[in-house]
């Protein structure tokens, strides 16, 4: 069974940087076609796709965020780490990580989201 | 980027109704498109990839169809666990989402 459970901190201020770590089980990144990517949800709003990371260490990223974010993998420690850096309050929102596989590349399962708050 | 564009934004349905939910994109997508639900509080759920096929353990009153710019999320007969948000989702070029259909008991 595939689970992926998300954590970090509630609240950041303005201008700092953000770290979230998704950790999952039931599957490894050291495995051809597995990929692990990072969707964030503003509260009441649409999703959006931030980051993706391949089990060969290859990455993508949201052109709109791209100069702000960086997406590693721990694969002993079963983990992938975002990396936000300058937040501001519009990135107040609920981050969730995904796994996919090859060559579907859809998210499923998802974690069940962590809700960071960029306030002062 | 592949801007994608759900109507409508709500729809107001009753149990056993069937419900159509639209996702255009601005520019052809093959069949590179996913339909996601997702409940209060919850995380979202994958139902159909590749425009038309169902993942796994999704009843078969969920369809998708489409290919190329237009598509289509069809439930066939509606339950009182389908009223929830569903979102399009693009793999084309990078990723995007639709802005989301919220199906709601009329």
């Amino acid at each position: 069974q595939i689970t992926l459970k998300e954590s970090g901190p509630t609240l950041v201020k303005p201008t700092q940087t953000l770290t979230l770590t998704c950790t999952f089980s039931g599957f490894s990144l050291s495995t051809s076609g597995v990929a692990v990517g990072w969707i964030r949800q503003p509260p009441g709003k649409a999703l959006e796709w931030l980051a993706l990371i391949y089990w060969n260490n290859d990455k993508r990223y949201s052109p709109s965020l791209r100069n702000r974010l960086t997406i590693t993998k721990d694969t002993s420690k079963n983990q992938v780490v975002l990396t936000l850096i300058n937040m501001d309050p519009a990135d107040t929102a609920t981050y969730y990580c995904g796994h996919s596989r090859s060559p579907l590349l859809w998210f499923g399962p998802w974690g069940q989201g962590t809700l960071v708050t960029v306030s002062s | 980027e592949i801007v994608l564009t759900q109507s409508p934004a709500t729809l107001s349905l009753s149990p056993g109704e069937r419900a159509t939910l639209s996702c255009r994109a601005s520019e052809p997508v093959s069949s590179y498109l996913a339909w996601y639900q997702q409940k209060p509080g919850q995380a979202p759920r994958l139902l159909i990839y590749d425009a038309s096929n169902r993942a796994t353990g999704i009843p078969a009153r969920f369809s998708g169809s489409g290919s190329g710019t237009d598509f289509t999320l069809t439930i066939s007969s509606l339950e009182p666990e389908d009223f929830a948000v569903y979102y399009c989702q693009q793999r084309s070029n990078l990723y995007t989402f639709g802005q989301g259909t919220k199906l709601e008991i009329k």
